[in-house]
């Protein structure tokens, strides 16, 4: 079957780095995504990995394992607007969206 | 990135009437499209995926007769949500997909809020 799983809440101090894990289960694949997604908004595109490794985008990174089914988000030099929630989906066989629960992140100062 | 309009933004209606969302991508041409349904402080729920030129494809649970989904051109997509209920009351989400480079990318329209009273 399919399965998606990541942590539900995250907190991070202002500045400070934060990874967000993602890992996943299903027998067809192409390509993992993140989004962001503010209280009361729609998400946003973040970024996509379909090969394995580093994919690096100014503050935020994501990374990609295919084999062991695991993805994470890397953000960097944590501002106070990045606290949203965070939402990792990856692309069936049939070319839909499998979503993730999200996870909130909180920012401290 | 494209971009993706959805209108209204908001809207408050009357229980028993019905209520049309249109999904429109601005600068490409969408074959396919997509309406989630999102409660307070969860996941996206996939309701229908919406196919230029045919019929939509419902999710489970999903009632094709009072979500009403309309794929009339490669840009635009309408939800129609008849004789509301207050407990339709959701933020209802649509996105485009477009094929870029061989892989396909989902930009997401603002959502529309729907309120029933």
């Amino acid at each position: 079957g399919q399965n998606i799983d990541q942590p539900t809440e995250m907190t991070a101090t202002e500045g400070a780095i934060v990874q967000i894990n993602c890992t996943y289960q299903t027998s067809g694949f192409n390509g993992l995504f993140w989004y962001q997604q503010h209280a009361g908004e729609a998400p946003t595109f973040l970024s996509y990995n379909v090969l394995d490794g580093l994919e690096e985008k100014g503050r935020f990174s994501s990374f990609l394992s295919r084999s062991k089914g695991y993805s994470y988000l890397l953000l960097k030099e944590l501002q106070m607007k990045d606290s949203a929630s965070y939402l990792c989906a990856f692309m069936d066989s049939n070319y839909q969206l499998i979503w993730g629960a999200g996870t909130k992140l909180i920012i401290k100062p | 990135g494209a971009v993706v309009s959805q209108h209204p933004s908001r809207v408050i209606c009357k229980s028993g009437t019905s209520v049309k969302i249109e999904c429109r991508s601005l600068d490409f041409q969408a074959t396919t499209m997509f309406w989630y349904r999102q409660f307070p402080k969860k996941s996206l729920m996939l309701m229908a995926t919406s196919n230029e030129g045919s019929k939509a494809t419902y999710e489970q649970g999903v009632e094709k007769d009072k979500f009403l989904i309309n794929h009339a051109s490669l840009t635009l997509s309408t939800l129609t949500v008849t004789s509301a209920h207050p407990e339709d009351s959701s933020f209802y989400i649509c996105s485009a997909r477009d094929e870029i480079e061989g892989y396909y990318e989902q930009y997401f329209g603002p959502g529309t809020r729907l309120t029933v009273t």
